[in-house]
């Protein structure tokens, strides 16, 4: 079956950019009709929505976010990734990729992977 | 920017009916959903399109949604249902999605 798995650095120094990748294993990113998403979720607090990609490489951003944060697809390594810059302490997260459907009244997450946690320190 | 506001904490005794609210005043023309996250665990998909049960899914986990609040209910609720729960769903735009603060169920 389908299986999502993050990977990257999990130290990164503040003030530099972030970068995670989201290997998707057991089938084609590109098959179906489904976006790709990430969400953080810092020690002890709750989940975050970062933004989405679809294989064309439409985008949507949380807004809060949208000025850091870059998503990107590589169709071809069945791989989307994460850029998320001048990161902050407050960037500490356990970062999770996740498959995401599309309905006519709303977004649903239906697969994930088991996270990664990206500490933010010099 | 939206919001979805859900209560920090609810308890029950076991066998109890465990409800858990979430307010947001898109909830009327959007689907709010249900995710279930046990300590150190990725959340798990319990209900979508308000009131749908994935498979595997028990059936004391049922949703609602009534005008700008959607409700999340647990009939008989077990041990096994300790988490926090979150809802989930998109802003008047449809583009962004939007998480509940997060409720810690406890079941003692």
């Amino acid at each position: 079956q389908v299986q999502l798995q993050e990977s990257g650095p999990g130290l990164v120094k503040p003030s530099q950019t972030l970068s995670l990748t989201c290997t998707v294993s057991g089938g084609s990113i590109s098959s179906g009709s489904y976006y790709w998403s990430w969400i953080r979720q810092p020690a002890g607090k709750g989940l975050e929505w970062i933004g989405r990609i679809y294989t064309s490489g439409s985008t949507n951003y949380n807004p809060s976010l949208k000025s850091r944060v870059t998503i990107s697809v590589d169709t071809s390594k069945n791989q989307f990734s994460l850029k998320l810059s001048s990161v902050t302490a407050a960037d500490t997260a356990v970062y999770y990729c996740a498959r995401d459907t599309q309905q006519q009244l709303g977004w649903y997450f239906d697969l994930w992977g088991r996270g990664t946690l990206v500490t933010v320190s010099s | 920017s939206y919001e979805l506001t859900q209560p920090p904490s609810v308890s029950v005794s076991p066998g109890q009916t465990a409800r858990i609210t979430c307010s947001g005043d898109a909830l009327p023309k959007k689907y709010a959903y249900w995710y279930q996250q046990k300590s150190g665990q990725a959340p798990v998909l319990v209900i979508y399109e308000d009131s749908k049960r994935p498979s595997g899914i028990p059936e004391r986990f049922s949703g609602s949604s009534s005008g700008t609040m959607a409700t999340l209910t647990i009939s008989g609720a077990q041990v096994e249902d300790e988490a926090d729960y979150y809802c989930y769903s998109t802003d008047s735009s449809g583009n962004h999605g939007v998480f509940g603060g997060g409720t810690k169920l406890t079941v003692l």
